[in-house]
């Protein structure tokens, strides 16, 4: 099955600063990765997400970028804002219209610290 | 759109109590997800539906625990003869799986304790 690694476990920047979390992923048959902030106390929240047939994707503040020869993709936070603490997690999965189960398996978080 | 919905947010038993949690999925979505997420880690994936249809279990799910989607509308998970290793953050997600996927919408999880 797919494993999901990813790196740092912590990090903590200077608000203003950006922040990059790194993750690998094992099957070369993945073709979606979402990225999700968890806050405490609550669920994962989607942030944004990726396909295997886009190399970068940027919402505002926040971009991925993924090198599927490498089985490698990237979560970058710019401009970090003391709302940026959180845990954030990425994920992979198998993704086709009208079929397949998206089962995600998700790294072990990162814990971003945002600090004023 | 209102968001998936999932009660109790918190439930204390003692061991070998029976458990049983609720998941109000968004409305129009047609696939159900259960995941377990223990401290300090990311979801696991437990259990799927399609509609009211049990898709897939993960081997996570020991035999103690059960799904149910009766209607292809809210799900129930229920834990028999509860333990402690059962401790944990169960989640429940949604989404749309047809010609214009969605992502998967996660609830904000009933965290049970088992002492």
């Amino acid at each position: 099955g797919e494993n999901v690694e990813q790196h740092p476990s912590t990090l903590s920047v200077q608000e203003g600063d950006s922040a990059v979390i790194k993750c690998t992923y094992s099957d070369s048959a993945s073709n979606y990765f979402p990225w999700y902030k968890q806050e405490l106390g609550k669920g994962p929240q989607l942030i944004i997400d990726i396909r295997s047939n886009v190399g970068e994707k940027k919402d505002q503040r926040i971009a991925v970028t993924l090198n599927k020869t490498a089985k490698h993709f990237s979560l970058h936070i710019t401009e970090t804002q003391p709302e940026d603490s959180a845990v954030y997690f990425c994920a992979a999965s198998i993704r086709w219209t009208n079929f397949g189960n998206e089962k995600l398996t998700f790294g072990t978080g990162t814990r971003l610290t945002i600090i004023p | 759109d209102t968001g998936v919905s999932q009660n109790p947010r918190h439930k204390i038993t003692k061991r070998g109590q029976n458990v049983t949690f609720r998941c109000d999925p968004i409305s129009e979505h047609n696939r159900l997800y259960w995941y377990r997420q223990t401290l300090g880690q990311g979801p696991e994936f437990l259990t799927y539906f399609q509609n009211e249809a049990q898709l897939e279990k993960s081997r996570l799910l020991s035999d103690r625990f059960s799904a149910e989607r009766p209607k292809g509308s809210f799900s129930t998970l229920e834990i028999q003869r509860t333990e402690q290793g059962d401790s944990a953050m169960y989640l429940c997600a949604s989404s749309f799986l047809g010609q214009d996927n969605s992502p998967l919408h996660f609830g904000n999880g009933t965290r049970l304790t088992v002492t």
